[in-house]
């Protein structure tokens, strides 16, 4: 079964500090992997996906994430944050099940918290 | 272009109560759509998910149900609300399997 981990459940960075958020996944072939954002009340931004081909991935907003294999990663990552960054962040993998159909597991998020 | 509606935003119904929650995309046709709950600290839960009119699979077993009357109309029903039932309800569609989805503005439940 697919499943995807968010080590940290609340970050706080400073405003122009670099970030990294983690993710790992478990999946038995090669994975769709998104990460997606969340405002307070609303729904969920696509910010990037992984789907093939080069595992630096570069996504809206000024972030990017690296797909790791060997380390069954794909941490999200931006070099100066900003306070409009402050939200919450989900890592999620993706594939076909037997129905044909894309089934995606959501991590259980990061709060991101960004102080002046 | 795409977008996707979700009412009402926000739902504050007794136990017991019945549930009706719609969701509608516009600018697209067959997409495959998905209802996912979304409780404090806990992400995303998959209820259900549909590829096609009247097409629906159920993620995990509870108290909720969903119809597709048309094709880009999904909703979400219960008979008898939990406490439980209380959370913030995400409707998304993507186009082809693989794909990214798109979420709606969410509705919130509270059951009280």
């Amino acid at each position: 079964a697919q499943s995807v981990t968010q080590p940290d459940i609340h970050i706080t960075v400073s405003e122009g500090a670099s970030l990294e958020l983690r993710c790992n996944y478990s999946y038995g072939a090669t994975p769709y992997l998104f990460w997606y954002v969340q405002s307070p009340g609303q729904g969920l931004q696509l910010l990037l996906k992984y789907f093939s081909g080069d595992t630096l991935v570069q996504g809206i907003k000024g972030f990017e994430a690296e797909f790791k294999r060997s380390q069954s990663s794909f941490n999200l990552r931006k070099p100066s944050v900003h306070w409009s960054d402050a939200a919450e962040y989900f890592c999620a993998v993706g594939g076909l099940n037997s129905g044909g159909y894309q089934k995606v597991t959501f991590g259980t998020g990061t709060k991101l918290q960004v102080i002046p | 272009s795409q977008t996707i509606h979700q009412w009402p935003a926000t739902l504050v119904q007794p136990v017991g109560s019945p549930l009706s929650l719609e969701c509608t995309v516009e600018g697209t046709s067959n997409p495959n759509l998905y209802w996912y709950r979304q409780a404090a600290g806990r992400g995303l839960q998959l209820l259900f998910y549909s590829v096609g009119i009247g097409q629906i699979s159920s993620e995990v077993p509870q108290n909720l149900s969903a119809s597709r009357p048309q094709d880009r109309q999904f909703i979400l029903s219960s008979k008898k609300l939990l406490l439980s039932d209380s959370g913030f309800y995400l409707c998304a569609w993507t186009r082809l399997a693989g794909d990214e989805q798109f979420f709606g503005p969410g509705t919130r439940l509270t059951v009280l």
